[in-house]
């Protein structure tokens, strides 16, 4: 498997634009989760997902944020319309089945760094 | 808010020496884990202690679990250059929550 795979890497766009961020979690893990990782709250987490239905998100910032995950291969998470403090870097994770706290720990992706300008 | 606190916020040492990194935490937990972040990259799972575990070894990682005290430390032994990161403690909360994050460790490791 080639792990949790999240596009695009990088990310800049002007203030007020659409962002969409992509995940495509491994194959056979049944929970998706969204953290966003900044120096001064570190990571925190936005919204997770069990079996493709939204369970907490609670930690959606704000309206502007929303999260989808039409399939257990995808999900999506938008920011419309962007704001400066809204850089940071995104990390998608995922984790097995059957509990959310499995021995093997969650799975994360490499990120993606955004940049509100 | 955090659940897990890591101390000291940053760690210089020389190669070969011990690396040891505390974490606590203010709530009763079902487990800790420990996680490593190279620059640039996601986080990698390390090790994983349950709440009825006090030490735990893996490789050149020692893991021990104080639950009284709430806290947590993590040990590498005969560290590399390589060993170079961030480490950061998840604790999942009493119940079905998912893992909060501390703000971690940052190791550098001399060669």
């Amino acid at each position: 498997d080639a792990g949790v795979i999240q596009s695009p890497r990088h990310e800049v766009t002007e203030m007020g634009q659409e962002v969409t961020l992509r995940c495509k979690p491994i194959s056979g893990h049944d929970y998706l989760f969204w953290y966003r990782q900044t120096m001064m709250r570190g990571l925190e987490l936005l919204i997770y997902f069990n079996n493709n239905v939204p369970i907490d998100d609670s930690g959606m910032p704000e309206d502007r944020f929303s999260a989808k995950m039409p399939n257990a291969s995808f999900s999506t998470l938008k920011i419309q319309p962007s704001e400066p403090r809204d850089s940071a870097v995104y990390f998608c994770a995922s984790s097995f089945l059957y509990s959310i706290h499995p021995a093997y720990g969650y799975t994360f992706g490499s990120g993606t760094r955004l940049t509100v300008v | 808010s955090q659940q897990g606190e890591e101390d000291p916020q940053a760690l210089s040492i020389q190669e070969g020496e011990n690396a040891t990194m505390n974490c606590s935490y203010k709530t009763s937990i079902n487990n800790l884990q420990w996680y490593r972040q190279n620059s640039g990259r996601g986080l990698v799972h390390l090790i994983l202690i349950r709440s009825n575990e006090r030490e735990k070894h893996s490789g050149r990682l020692r893991v021990t679990l104080d639950t009284s005290k709430k806290s947590s430390s993590l040990l590498i032994t005969a560290s590399r250059a390589a060993d170079t990161a961030s480490y950061f403690c998840a604790t999942d909360v009493m119940g079905n929550t998912p893992l909060v994050f501390g703000k971690g460790t940052r190791l550098s490791v001399i060669a």
